[in-house]
């Protein structure tokens, strides 16, 4: 069985800070990872995935997570935030191709201060 | 475009009822799914659909009900014993065996009188 642990029901940064938003996964096979965001009342947008090619992920509105498997780590960073970034981000882990078995880490709330 | 619609997108319920959340794509997807959403919990998989006239419970199918009798409508049905029923459902598609690329519709939030 898979799951997800999201670090920090909230975090806040200034607008120009550097964005981390931390997942940590537990997998008995070797995991997919993902960051999907959420803007309010709205569904979840894939932002990036780790399907076992390169460690360093590259996704959309420039963010980027880093896989590690020594520290089952999953974190999602951005250089510099901008106040489009505020929404709600999830991880999430799946141990096989198929979606069915996909799990949610609870979220992260970004806030983006002028 | 291309994408999935979901309604109605706000709902009232007394308790009791059944109400029935309508979910359609136009992706070509095989799979489809509907999740439950709350506060602080993520999102938990109600039931799953990979081709049609066929589909399974999730982690969390007592109290609704699901049938799919198109490729491209999934309809979710919150029944009398869903105990809890008040949150927000999203329906999501995906071709099978792609991992992740979970597409979503903008979700229904329903409440229970």
């Amino acid at each position: 069985a898979q799951s997800v642990t999201q670090l920090g029901s909230h975090v806040s940064v200034s607008e120009g800070a550097l964005v981390l938003l931390r997942c940590n996964y537990s997998s008995s096979v070797p995991p997919y990872l993902f960051w999907y965001v959420q803007y309010p009342n709205q569904g979840l947008q894939l932002l990036l995935k780790y399907t076992s090619a390169a460690t360093l992920v590259k996704g959309i509105n420039g963010f980027e997570a880093e896989f590690k498997k020594s520290e089952t780590s999953f974190h999602l960073t951005k250089p510099s935030a901008h106040m489009s970034d505020a929404a709600e981000y999830f991880c999430a882990v799946s141990g096989t191709y198929n979606n069915n078995d996909m799990r949610f880490g609870a979220g992260t709330r970004l806030t983006v201060k002028p | 475009d291309g994408g999935i619609t979901q309604s109605p997108k706000y709902l009232f319920r007394k308790e009791g009822q059944n109400v029935t959340l309508s979910c359609e794509q136009n992706l070509n997807h095989d799979a489809m799914y509907w999740y439950r959403q709350d506060p602080g919990q993520g999102l938990r998989l109600i039931y799953y659909s990979q081709i049609v006239n066929d589909f399974q419970k999730g982690d969390i199918a007592e109290g609704y009900s699901v049938s799919r009798e198109k490729k491209e409508s999934f309809p979710l049905t919150v029944t009398s014993a869903q105990k809890n029923p008040t949150a927000f459902y999203l329906c999501a598609s995906s071709i099978t065996g792609d991992p992740g690329e979970l597409f979503f519709g903008e979700g229904s939030r329903l409440t229970v009188l």
